[in-house]
């Protein structure tokens, strides 16, 4: 079945630079690509998502980026912020109900 | 939050006892899941719904079950409480559109002694 692996599980990071996050999936069928952000004790909240037709998406800080050939996506953050410290998930989309398989999470830290 | 609800917030019980976790929404979405998340294993899939009465497995639904009789609420069961259920349980919700948006409840946790 569908695998995601997420890497690193820890990044820190200065405020101001830029952190990547990446994540690799095993089923070519995987159609639709999601991050969440979750902050200590909140639910995920959707940050960025990309399809598998497009090869890269940006909304302000925030960009994804999908490779299909060799099934991988990341997530990058610019001019990074205190309120960007949070765990990150990826996932890949897999069915036709569409269950998400998730990776394991990147705690993100931002030092002042 | 897509007007999602979930409910107890959090409980404790002990091994072998029955419990019943509720996900109530209000958006009327037609797709419903449970995850539960664990450190480590981020969100993993237990079982999902696509509709009232049809529900499904996901890939750790051993020693779980769920009903919806309703479109707005989905219940998970655990029959017997192990202290490896033991965790930080989410509902979410999908609709109907062209908008693969999962919404996620605020979560309950979950204490098996």
């Amino acid at each position: 079945g569908e695998n995601v692996e997420q890497h690193p599980s820890t990044l820190s990071v200065q405020e101001g630079d830029s952190a990547v996050i990446k994540c690799t999936y095993s089923d070519s069928a995987s159609n639709y690509f999601p991050w969440y952000k979750q902050e200590l004790g909140k639910r995920p909240q959707l940050i960025i998502d990309i399809r598998s037709n497009v090869g890269e998406k940006k909304d302000q800080r925030i960009a994804v980026t999908l490779n299909k050939t060799a099934k991988h996506f990341s997530l990058h953050i610019t001019e990074t912020q205190p309120e960007d410290s949070a765990v990150y998930f990826c996932a890949a989309q897999k069915g036709s109900n569409y269950q998400l398989i998730w990776g394991a999470g990147t705690k993100l830290i931002i030092k002042p | 939050d897509a007007g999602i609800t979930q409910s107890p917030r959090h409980k404790v019980t002990e091994t072998g006892t029955p419990v019943t976790l509720r996900c109530h929404q209000t958006e009327n979405h037609r797709y419903m899941y449970w995850y539960r998340q664990d450190p480590g294993h981020g969100l993993r899939l237990i079982h999902y719904s696509y509709g009232v009465k049809d529900t499904d497995k996901g890939e750790v639904s051993d020693g779980y079950s769920v009903s919806r009789s309703k479109t707005e609420d989905f219940l998970l069961t655990l029959e017997s409480a192990t202290s490896s259920q033991t965790s930080v349980y989410f509902c979410a919700t999908k609709g109907l559109a062209d908008n693969n948006e999962q919404f996620f409840g605020p979560g309950t946790r979950l204490t098996v002694l």
